[in-house]
């Protein structure tokens, strides 16, 4: 089955450590994207990335990083920098301009210890 | 000028009754309005969409409204049922920037049996 795939589900980190959030697909999609959803306000864009090696920065990308080294690949990196980064975070994937057809995975939630 | 506004933020519905949520645009280049329905958990899926040159929309149970001089569009659930019971997201395409999706708020919807 075609699909998104999201690791860990669940994530725990302490103050000052980074951690890396995993998404893959087999979607055979140019177009990937990171979202974090925090209650009552919606899916906010952190990172997109259209082709392999190239990723913009969406409307909320300060403390975060991510690479784009293989097209299946979209990792997501959570730097010490986010001061508030307890939330749940989803990948989407597309085909290029997909016209607003984002598939999503099943998320990681992150939490503070 | 990118943002989408949903109402309510919470809708409880007894089973066999119609669940209305409502969202408002303002961007004028947005061509492409899907619904996501999202299960605690579990990323969003996408439930039905429809685009600005088409006032009704209607898959089983689920009909979006469209009202392009107002800039209003609407999910309505026809006889709900307790399954329907997820956060439900209106979302807007941008094809002048990179394909990307705005979402609303989220709307979440409970069904009583």
């Amino acid at each position: 089955d075609g699909g998104i795939t999201q690791s860990p589900k669940y994530l725990f980190r302490k103050e000052g450590q980074n951690v890396t959030l995993s998404c893959e697909q087999n979607l055979n999609h140019d177009a990937m994207y990171w979202y974090r959803q925090d209650p009552g306000q919606g899916l906010r864009l952190i990172y997109y990335s259209q082709i392999v090696n190239d990723f913009q920065k969406g409307d909320i990308a300060e403390g975060y990083s991510v690479s784009r080294e293989k097209k299946e690949s979209f990792p997501l990196t959570v730097t010490s920098a986010q001061k508030n980064p307890t939330a749940f975070y989803l990948c989407a994937s597309s085909i290029l301009d997909g016209g607003g057809l984002q598939h999503f995975g099943d998320g990681t939630r992150l939490s503070i210890l | 000028q990118q943002q989408v506004k949903q109402s309510p933020q919470s809708l409880i519905v007894q089973k066999g009754g119609i669940s209305i949520i409502n969202c408002a645009y303002e961007n004028t280049a947005f061509d492409y309005f899907p619904w996501y329905q999202q299960f605690p958990g579990k990323g969003p899926a996408l439930l039905i969409a429809i685009r600005p040159d088409v006032s009704e929309k209607k898959e089983g149970r689920f009909t979006i409204s469209f009202n392009k001089s107002a800039k209003q569009f609407s999910l309505h659930i026809m006889d709900s049922q307790p399954g329907d019971s997820a956060t439900y997201f209106c979302a807007a395409h941008d094809p002048t920037s990179y394909g990307k999706l705005t979402f609303g708020q989220g709307t979440i919807l409970t069904v009583h049996p």
